[in-house]
């Protein structure tokens, strides 16, 4: 089984729409992140977790939200979807210093 | 601002040769260094890492270079296949202990047989 796993994989919604995309791991590790990619932009950071109690907005936050629910769940929602948050979603996890474990990614397409 | 960026953004080459990815960077207070692989559909995948405190690091068919004198990462894949044809990113821990993670455009890697 994946180490990193994210739902749905792919989603179409219509803008306006409130949407969850989620991640779990299975690696035990602290930090978790959720990136956001475009092309010819690279991958972009929304938000980040330290620890369960510990929320960081990165440098693309507005629009998106998220929640911790457990070491091993991480939820990035956007509460009204619009066009230019198409995109591919990553879910990432380390243990501190070091590498990031990246999920397999979600693509979403608002329409 | 400070940024992670590439010199190609594109490159081709045969089976068997050796390739080379260049990425710039300007943060000088940055300490870590990633390389990532990126499959069509996939999620990005470790390669190798280097810390500040080295030059060079050697893994499976991978060699990461650090000029800390001209701010610059070099990605080297020996006797390149098929498979390493990939989208390949660079990316600097400019977060210091936060180990935030600022990565570069990416470079499409195509290797032909």
């Amino acid at each position: 089984d994946a180490d990193v796993t994210q739902t749905p994989r792919n989603r179409i919604t219509k803008t306006g729409k409130r949407i969850m995309l989620e991640c779990s791991q299975t690696k035990g590790h602290d930090r978790m992140y959720w990136y956001r990619q475009d092309p010819g932009l690279g991958l972009r950071l929304i938000y980040y977790s330290f620890d369960v109690k510990d929320i960081n907005k990165g440098e693309i936050s507005d629009g998106y939200s998220v929640s911790r629910q457990a070491q091993a769940k991480f939820s990035l929602s956007l509460e009204s979807a619009i066009p230019n948050q198409t995109a591919l979603y990553f879910c990432a996890t380390s243990a501190g210093e070091g590498e990031q474990y990246f999920g397999p990614g979600t693509r979403l397409t608002v329409t | 601002g400070e940024s992670v960026g590439l010199h190609l953004p594109t490159l081709s080459v045969q089976e068997g040769d050796n390739s080379i990815i260049n990425c710039a960077y300007s943060n000088s207070a940055s300490d870590y260094f990633i390389w990532y692989k990126q499959e069509s559909g996939k999620g990005p995948q470790f390669i190798i890492d280097i810390r500040s405190n080295m030059d060079k690091r050697q893994g499976q068919r991978v060699t990461v270079l650090l000029n800390k004198t001209v701010k610059h990462l070099s990605l080297q894949i020996a006797a390149t296949q098929p498979g390493d044809s990939a989208v390949y990113f660079c990316a600097e821990n400019s977060g210091g202990s936060n180990y935030k993670l600022t990565f570069g455009k990416g470079t499409l890697l195509t290797v032909n047989p």
